[in-house]
């Protein structure tokens, strides 16, 4: 079983559409997070959530937005989507911050 | 300036060599990952790092707190180790180091 999932694997989409990439994870761990990695392979973390708190990196546009039904979830939802938003973005999980923690395998997005 | 610096950004060696990646940081941490990205482009979370020493197979990662430094060793590095390591830390958020590519030649 793949302990942390994300679908779709690729997305490619017009502009000033919305989109979402989901994840799961088996885990049972109280953490998640989303990540960016640009066309420079620089990785960027853009949100952490658990069931007690959400820390958004303040640089992230607030059309990004996650979205947790359950422990086990976190989905990131973007809206209108710009040609910039076209990178990777990974999911991960841990037992908090200062547990290692476990990625997805991304999800490629390609916004034209 | 970054609050995690990595050096080298690119590093070449034979098969073989013993390879060592820094990464310092300028911001108070909880913890430090070392991360290795394969050219698949999966992530894997090699190493979490509070204090000392840890030690996995043929990788050998430390830090030290006073001097905000941590370094990853490679022994008897080999091919399949070619990847991107990247140094992430947690202090009141994640930073990450740009990550150094690693290319072992046989």
């Amino acid at each position: 079983d793949t302990a942390v999932s994300q679908t779709p694997k690729y997305l490619v989409t017009q502009m000033g559409n919305d989109k979402s990439i989901k994840c799961e994870q088996n885990l049972g761990h109280d953490t998640m997070y989303w990540y960016k990695q640009d066309s420079k392979k620089f990785l960027k973390i853009m949100f952490s959530y658990n069931n007690k708190e959400l820390i958004i990196n303040e640089t992230v546009p607030n059309r990004f937005s996650p979205k947790s039904p359950d422990k086990a979830h976190l989905n990131l939802h973007i809206n209108s989507l710009e040609l910039g938003d076209s990178a990777v973005y990974f999911c991960a999980s841990s037992l908090d911050h200062n547990y290692g923690y476990t990625f997805g395998s991304g999800t490629r997005l390609t916004v034209v | 300036k970054n609050e995690v610096e990595q050096s080298p950004q690119n590093l070449t060696a034979q098969e073989g060599e013993f390879i060592t990646i820094n990464c310092s940081y300028s911001v108070g941490i909880s913890a430090l990952h070392w991360l290795q990205q394969h050219p698949g482009g999966g992530i894997v979370s090699l190493f979490m790092l509070s204090s000392g020493k840890k030690k996995h197979g043929r990788l050998i990662a430390t830090i030290n707190i006073q001097e905000k430094h941590s370094s990853l060793h490679i022994t008897a590095s080999h091919p399949r180790d070619s990847a991107v390591y990247i140094c992430a830390v947690w202090g009141n958020q994640f930073y990450f180091g740009t990550g150094t590519s690693l290319t072992v030649i046989p």
